[in-house]
């Protein structure tokens, strides 16, 4: 199975900060990776797939970049609702798997 | 607009057996593949496995198999996950989710907390 490391396991940022968080492929997924918001107690939200490709109705703050194994996600300017943990997944290859999460918190 | 309606809480007994829903609306059921997934509390989510809605053709995790087994009725577009001989690593929260076209899940169920114990 292709394992996904996620980094850093949980953060906090201030009000409009920008904020990254890096996702490590066992192996090169060819940009078959997206990126989920899941907020507590809720299910799981699409923000990003194909690697840099904004979900229809996602905030222009968020983008997603990255190529081979290497995968990042960016939050530029914090808001209060995106407090949350983020998960990425691999659809390169069966099974698909999610990295751990990354809790995110307003400082 | 896309709605997937999940069953209710289950409390099950170990080695007891259970099934799960997930009711549709808003698309062509048949059309798309719909996947379950599994997130213990506090961890990592886990994809279970897939069924097309069209012919019912599943794909599962190989960790999972002998697990779940899911089904669709097309007529109500409905998706169900059987889950059986449960233990208490069965416990969990599990999610429907649709399948889109880049293999992304776009599209949950709110969840079912499933929880094993006698």
């Amino acid at each position: 199975d292709i394992q996904m490391t996620q980094s850093p396991a949980s953060l906090s940022a201030s009000l409009g900060e920008t904020v990254s968080i890096e996702c490590l492929a066992s192996e090169g997924i060819s940009n078959d990776l997206a990126w989920y918001q899941q907020k507590s107690g809720k299910s799981p939200q699409l923000l990003i797939y194909a690697a840099s490709r904004l979900q229809d109705g996602v905030p222009s703050r968020f983008s997603g970049s990255g190529s081979g194994t290497r995968y990042s996600l960016k939050i530029s300017g914090m808001q209060p609702e995106d407090e949350a943990d983020y998960f990425c997944q691999q659809s390169y290859k069966y099974p698909y798997t999610f990295g751990a999460g990354t809790k995110l918190e307003l400082k | 607009e896309v709605q997937l309606q999940q069953s209710g809480a289950e409390l099950v007994k170990p080695g007891a057996s259970v099934k799960l829903s997930c009711k549709t609306s808003g698309y062509t059921f048949s059309n798309y593949y719909m996947s379950w997934l599994k997130q213990m509390p506090g961890q990592n989510i886990e994809w279970i496995g897939n069924i097309y809605g069209g012919n019912g053709g599943t794909g599962y995790n190989q960790k999972f198999k002998g697990k779940a087994t899911l089904t669709v009725d097309k007529s109500s577009s409905t998706a169900y996950m059987d889950l059986s001989s449960l233990t208490s690593e069965d416990s969990a929260v599990y999610f429907c989710a649709r399948l889109s076209s880049y293999h992304v899940f776009d599209y949950w169920g709110q969840g079912v907390m499933v929880t094993v114990s006698s």
